[in-house]
């Protein structure tokens, strides 16, 4: 079963840190360029950041460049989030997602698995 | 950043029913792009890419249409299973954005 597992959330003030892994199974994950995308309670879905199968590669969303850097490891399958600098407006839920391509690749296109997210909490 | 706005955000349809939602894209896309659907506490769940190809194992009620600018998503017989709220994407520039969401109701 194709499969991807987020962990790491949870309650954290505001200026501090949380690393979020996201764990895959299921398929040859290297071969694969991964993304994380994040839904603030009750609002829509917002694009983080993508990062090519050698992380050669990596885009972020202006509302995280500096603060988040993502991050993978092949051999151990995984895919990282560290996250910095937290702020109230971080509180969501943050999902792992598989990014597939219908040509060359090296951009994120569409994404055909998630995870089951992991809720972050940013609040004094 | 191409704004991805979509209509209506909500709507209530009866099981059997033809459902379509649409996105405007605020410039030309290319047609690239894809719709999710996300059922409440789930994560989301890919549906359509590339404006029409329907991702394996979706069942074959939903279609995607448009080019350029205008999209549609259509189920073309409403199951109780489709509640939950669907999102466009559009993938033709960075940042990916979404549209805002349809949330679906059965009546």
């Amino acid at each position: 079963e194709v499969r991807l597992v987020e962990s790491g959330g949870g309650l954290v003030q505001p200026g501090g840190s949380l690393r979020l892994s996201c764990a895959a199974s299921g398929f040859t994950f290297s071969s694969y360029e991964m993304t994380w995308v994040r839904q603030a309670p009750g609002k829509g879905l917002e694009w983080l950041s993508y990062i090519s199968t050698s992380s050669s590669t990596i885009y972020y969303a202006d509302s995280v460049r500096g603060r988040f850097t993502t991050s993978r490891d092949n051999a151990k399958e995984s895919q990282f989030l560290l996250m910095n600098s937290l702020r109230v407006e971080d509180t969501a839920v943050y999902y792992c997602a598989r990014s597939e391509s219908s040509g060359l690749g090296g951009r994120p296109e569409h994404f055909d698995v998630w995870g089951q997210g992991t809720r972050v909490t940013v609040s004094s | 950043d191409i704004q991805m706005t979509q209509s209506p955000s909500s709507l209530s349809a009866s099981v059997g029913d033809r459902v379509t939602i649409t996105c405007q894209a605020g410039q030309d896309i290319n047609n690239h792009l894809n719709w999710y659907q996300q059922k409440p506490g789930k994560a989301p769940n890919l549906l359509i890419y590339d404006i029409s190809r329907l991702e394996p194992g979706v069942p074959s009620r939903f279609t995607g249409s448009g080019s350029g600018t205008e999209f549609t998503f259509t189920i073309s017989s409403l199951q109780p299973e489709d509640i939950g709220t669907y999102y466009c994407q559009q993938f033709e520039t960075l940042p990916i954005t979404f549209g805002q969401g349809t949330r679906l109701e059965i009546k």
